[in-house]
Order: structure tokens, then sequence, then C-alpha cells
């Protein structure tokens, strides 16, 4: 299967600071990749599709100013969370799907806020 | 918008219990995968089932596919504490879209 490789794996920020979070595809191009954000305990929320060479997709409700993504090359997503704030904290995953079934997800991104 | 209804929510037993997970919905899916996650990782791929009725083992993890391909469970034999994590199933919707709909993730705990 593919291999993902997502960091900072943990980052903690000041209040109205961006961060960038790097998602990238070791062996495998990827048109697609996904980004998640998920609460403790809860399960995976979509937030965004990463188009390569093209605007990402946003689900409903997530603001398309405050999570920027940028999808420059086939092996290399960024989510950069902008203007943070503490409610921004939450544990940000991304994945691309496989060539065949299943989907490669990284090992997530720990935000913090302060 | 298709939904995966998964239960239950919490589980805690002792190792040596049986136990058994469901995804539930009621729109068909192109292909159904468990994953499980550890705290502070992302998910990692256990299995895909793609066939209605399907049948697949991964030592003492039995998956299913519901033959209309609606549903899907998770059973685990003699369970141990290192089976301990989150386990979320996930479905890869009819025509395509790539954007998977997860069940909201059953969390297990296993005591020694």
């Amino acid at each position: 299967g593919a291999v993902v490789s997502q960091h900072p794996s943990r980052v903690i920020c000041k209040s109205g600071t961006s961060v960038k979070i790097e998602c990238r595809s070791l062996d495998f191009q990827a048109t697609t990749m996904f980004w998640y954000r998920q609460f403790p305990k809860q399960s995976l929320m979509l937030m965004a599709t990463s188009n390569e060479g093209s605007k990402a997709t946003y689900e409903q409700g997530v603001e398309k100013d405050k999570f920027l993504i940028n999808h420059a090359s086939l092996t290399l997503s960024t989510l950069t969370v902008t203007s943070a704030h503490p409610e921004d904290s939450s544990f940000y995953i991304c994945s691309i799907p496989g060539l065949f079934y299943g989907y490669t997800f990284g090992s997530g991104t720990r935000l913090t806020v302060v | 918008t298709q939904l995966l209804e998964q239960s239950p929510q919490f589980l805690s037993i002792q190792e040596g219990e049986n136990l058994t997970v469901y995804c539930n919905s009621s729109s068909v899916f192109s292909s159904l995968q468990w994953y499980r996650q550890e705290p502070g990782e992302g998910p990692v791929l256990l299995v895909t089932v793609v066939t209605g009725g399907e049948v697949k083992k991964l030592k003492r993890l039995t998956f299913q596919f519901g033959d209309a391909r609606k549903d899907s469970s998770l059973h685990i034999t003699a369970a141990q504490p290192g089976d301990t994590g989150l386990y979320l199933c996930a479905g890869d919707p009819q025509g395509g879209s790539e954007k998977l709909v997860f069940g909201k993730g059953t969390k297990l705990t296993v005591n020694p």
C-alpha cells in the first residue's frame, strides 16, 4: 500500500498565528488527498478534498479562508490553519486513496492553540 | 447523505471474551473498510470487503459484509489487551466519489 508522511506530529502555537501541516505521499502519485479533523473519542470528520493542480473542495460548514489547502504536486498537500484560535485545537489527519481499495492515513497532527 | 451507524460506541471487556461490532446503513456501498486507530495515530486499514456475503479472517478477527452490501460486522475472538483501540468502519459509496463515509467508531478496551 501507499506510504503517507504527515508532519509535524505535534504543534503548539499562539492564538492568532498560522500553522502549516504537510502531507506527503512517499511512493504514490496522489491526485486526490483528503483532510480530516478528529475530536477526542470521536470519529473522523472530512474537512476537504485536496485536488492536485486545482482548488480544494470543502465540506459544508468548513471555512475555506480559515483552512487553506494547497496541492501543488502529486506528492504533497498542505493544510494551513490561519489565525488559529483555541477552538481550532484538534487532531488533523490526511489520507490518500489506494490503488484499489482502502485508504492510507497519515499519522496525524495534534494542534494545540494557546 | 449516506450514513453508517456503528455500534456499540464503547465496549469494555475482559481478556479472553468475544465481541462483535456492527456497522449498518440503508445505503449500498461498493466496498466497506475496517480501520483500527491507536491514540495519537492515524487509522490503519485492517481489511476491505467488496463482495456481498464476503467473509474475511485476520487471525482472531472475522469481518463480514452483508449480502446486500449495506452492513458489516467485525467479530473478535478471545480478545487480548493488545486489541484495545478505536475501531472504525468506513464505506465507499457507489458512484466512485472517493469520499469515505465513516461510522462513529467503537472504543474497545480489553482489560487483562
